[in-house]
This record gives structure tokens, sequence and C-alpha cells, in this order.
């Protein structure tokens, strides 16, 4: 697509809910990432797909996060028994990955984010 | 380990005024810097970046930063500042081409007064 697309864009849920976020990156960029930003805040890393490889799982908070890519391209984020600290907005990124760009460096694509509330 | 500051929460300046969003960095080799903006309800959009060569890196919406490697920093600035302009500013430092090594400050929020 023309951009990255993020799904839903806002999400209210009760605690202990699971949540699923969506995020269909540009069409044909294989690095895709997935940030955490709270109320104000800046960017707390999640989850980063390059590709084929293993994914870096580093910025998770918990084992009740999780993350896929299916097929190189959507990826879904999952958050089980959902808690209020899990309130944020959820940022979902993807590039051209390593060696696309000629500058030797990769600028990223934002989503709008997906809006989570946990009452 | 990398890591980027902005050392103002909040910038206020007036419409017309130049505007400077400060931003120092560390890193254990040579910094690829990047600018993002963040307007209200919307995802982060790119505003400009300094891999090599001229210090002085124009981007988009008229905003310029400059490269200081001797004080690693690099300052986002405008000639003059728009209403509009007001936003989120995220300064980011990577190091290489590869991973996961985008570092983002925790942003400064710039209002632009009429």
């Amino acid at each position: 697509g023309a951009g990255v697309s993020q799904s839903p864009s806002n999400k209210v849920t009760e605690k202990g809910k699971d949540v699923e976020l969506r995020c269909d990156p540009i069409s044909g960029h294989t690095a895709l990432y997935w940030y955490r930003q709270s109320l104000g805040q800046g960017l707390e890393f999640l989850i980063y797909f390059q590709g084929n490889s293993a994914p870096d799982k580093s910025g998770l908070p918990s084992d009740r996060f999780s993350a896929e890519r299916t097929g190189g391209s959507v990826s879904t984020l999952t958050i089980q028994r959902t808690q209020q600290e899990d309130s944020a907005v959820y940022l979902c990124a993807s590039s051209a990955g390593p060696g696309r760009d000629p500058k030797g460096a990769n600028v990223l694509t934002f989503g709008a984010g997906s809006r989570l509330t946990v009452l | 380990a990398q890591s980027v500051a902005q050392p103002e929460d909040q910038v206020n300046v007036a419409e017309g005024n130049p505007l400077t969003v400060k931003c120092t960095y560390s890193v254990s080799g040579n910094p690829y810097l990047f600018w993002y903006v963040q307007y209200p309800n919307r995802g982060l959009q790119f505003l400009l970046k300094y891999i090599t060569g001229d210090n002085l890196v124009k981007g988009s919406y008229g905003f310029e930063a400059e490269f200081n490697k001797s004080q690693t920093s690099f300052h986002l600035k405008k000639p003059s500042a728009l209403v509009s302009d007001s936003a989120l500013y995220f300064c980011a430092v990577r190091v290489d081409n590869y991973g996961q090594n985008f570092v983002f400050g925790p942003g400064t929020r710039l209002s632009v007064l009429p």
C-alpha cells in the first residue's frame, strides 16, 4: 500500500482480555518495527522483523506480549491478559531494510498507531 | 550503548522567530542521525537525516539540522517558525545499517505562539 496501515485505530478493552493489533507495512518493505508510546512520552522499542530472519524480541516487556509476521508482510502484535499499564499507543513502522538505501541508512515510515485503553 | 538526549521537554517560540530544538547523542561509532515530527493523533513523520557529507542537512517544511561531531549534537532549526510547526519532535540515532538500533530521544514539544 501507499503507507503503513494499522488497525484498529482505537481499542478499549477490559483488564484480563486479550487484544490483537494489526500492521500492514508498505509493500516491499522487508523491515518492520513495533514501538509503544505512552501518553506524551517517547518511543519504547518492542520488536523488530527483518525479512526471514529471527525477530529481535529484546524490547517485549513481558511474556504476555508476542508478535508474528506472516509471509514477510502483515504483522500482528498480541497482548494477552491485558493490564492497565498496557494502555498506550502502539506504533508500527516499516523500512526498505538493510542495503536498500543508497545512503546506507533506512528511513522509517510510521503508521498512525493503535490507541489501546485497558479499563 | 547508544543514547539520545533532548534536554528540553518544551520549547516555546513566537511565530516568525527562529526556532531550535536540541539533540545530543552518544554512540560508539559513526552515527546516522534523524529527526521525526509527530502531529497530534498522528504517527511520526520523517523530517531529515544526516549520514555523511555536509554537516548542514536540509529537510521537509523548511527545517534544517547541523551535525556537530565535536559537540555530539544534531540540533533542529528553522529560520522562521509557523504556528503549524507546533508538534512533538523526536531525535533518533543509529550506528550501522543492520538490525534494530534506532534509538529515539524522549521528544521535545514545540509550541509556536501566534
